[in-house]
Parts: structure tokens; C-alpha cells; sequence
């Protein structure tokens, strides 16, 4: 069993619609949780981070955390064609030395 | 405001030969690490660096080795390149157990 798991995709959705990412991880001393996008080619970048059990929200993204069934997901609003890429999850542990676990990633394909 | 900087961002090496990925950043940030991604395996940890002098290994370190030499760089050493090191290398950085990485732009490396 890997640390971090995702749906590898792609998911497809239309413009305008939600999108909803998944991601398990199977470390109950888990701290924190990330998630990062990624282009074609081009490095991850930070989305969003959530500590604490439930929502947090930031503008057309939405993280959701839920330490019990160790389970963290992000939705994406409104999609748009420009939202299509990888999306990773990342969790670090119990752990100073802040090293994040990342999945394979889940790549999204948002349909005009 | 350069962030992470990695160098060189392609190689191509032959079996055997050695190198050294560069990296650096601006950003005053204490703890520095090496991923390595490769298709359908995601972000691998191959060495971190927590603060200036120190330096851990992380998930898959073998063949590799590191060396902080100060605040700012941590260079990644490739001794007697292999084709299974035959990937894409980042470097990312984090302020004091704050947020998310900062990752550069990355390094393609062929070993042939």
C-alpha cells in the first residue's frame, strides 16, 4: 500500500463544472496535507494547504480534511481549460524534518 | 526574486560518467530538498537538508550524495551515472516548518 494514493485519471469534466480530487493516505500521524498542480513539463506548484479537520477555501478552491477516514480532497469550481494538469497530493508527517509524501498525482481534463 | 534556481535544466550523460545538479535559493529558507519524479511514481525524496550542516537521507538515496554548502545551495551529486537514474531532478526549499515547498524549474537528465 503506497503512503499517498490517488486516482492516477484522467478525470474529464466540462467547463463550468466541479471538479472533485481525492486523495488517502494511510499515516494516522499525519500533520499536514498539500496540494500541489503541475503543467506538462513544468514544476509543481503550491495550491493550497489544510491542517485542521474540515473546509478551507481560496477563491475557486476548496481543500477538505478528514483525519478519521484519513482523507483529504480539493475541488475546483467553475473549472476552466487552463485547470487541466496534474494534480498532486502531498502529506508531511510527524515529523521536524518536514519532509512531504507525495502521490502520484491525478491528472485533470477540463473539456471546453 | 529568482526563488529556487536549478542548473543545468537538460543533460544527457553516459553510463558512468558524474555530475552535479545545482541549486539555489533566495529566499532565506533553512531546510532544502532533492526529489526525483519519474511516470506513474510520482515525487521521490532523495536527500533533504533540515537546516545549514546537515544533511539526511530520504527515500531513495542510493547512488546519490549531497552537500549543503551554505544557507543558500545544495548541490546533488551523481557519481557514476546509471540509465535508472535516467529522470526528473527538483530542488525545493521551506522557510522554517511553514507552508509548502518552493520547487525550481527542475533538471531532465538522460543517462544513456
Amino acid at each position: 500500500q503506497k503512503e499517498v494514493e490517488q486516482n492516477s485519471g484522467p478525470l474529464s469534466v466540462p467547463e463550468g463544472a466541479i471538479a472533485s480530487l481525492n486523495c488517502t493516505y494511510s499515516d494516522r500521524g499525519s500533520q499536514s496535507f498539500f496540494w500541489y498542480r503541475q503543467y506538462s513539463g513544468k514544476s509543481p506548484e503550491l495550491i493550497m494547504f489544510i491542517y485542521s479537520n474540515g473546509d478551507k477555501e481560496d477563491g475557486r478552491f476548496t481543500a477538505q480534511l478528514n483525519k478519521a477516514s484519513q482523507y483529504v480532497s480539493l475541488l475546483i469550481r467553475d473549472s476552466q481549460p487552463s485547470d487541466s494538469a496534474t494534480y498532486l497530493c502531498a502529506v508531511n508527517r510527524e515529523d521536524s524534518s518536514y519532509k512531504l509524501i507525495f502521490g502520484s498525482g491525478t491528472r485533470l481534463l477540463v473539456r471546453p | 526574486n529568482a526563488g529556487v534556481t536549478q542548473t543545468p535544466k537538460f543533460q544527457v550523460l553516459k553510463t558512468g560518467q558524474s555530475m552535479t545538479l545545482q541549486c539555489a535559493q533566495d529566499m532565506n529558507h533553512n531546510s532544502m530538498y532533492w526529489y526525483r519524479q519519474d511516470p506513474g511514481m510520482g515525487l521521490r525524496l532523495i536527500y533533504y537538508s533540515a537546516s545549514e550542516g546537515t544533511t539526511d537521507k530520504g527515500e531513495v538515496p542510493n547512488g546519490y550524495n549531497v552537500s549543503r554548502l551554505n544557507k543558500r545551495e545544495f548541490s546533488l551529486r551523481l557519481e557514476s551515472a546509471a540509465p535508472s537514474q535516467t529522470s526528473v531532478y527538483f530542488c525545493a526549499s521551506i522557510p522554517r516548518g511553514a507552508g509548502g515547498y518552493t520547487f525550481g524549474s527542475g533538471t531532465r537528465l538522460t543517462v544513456v
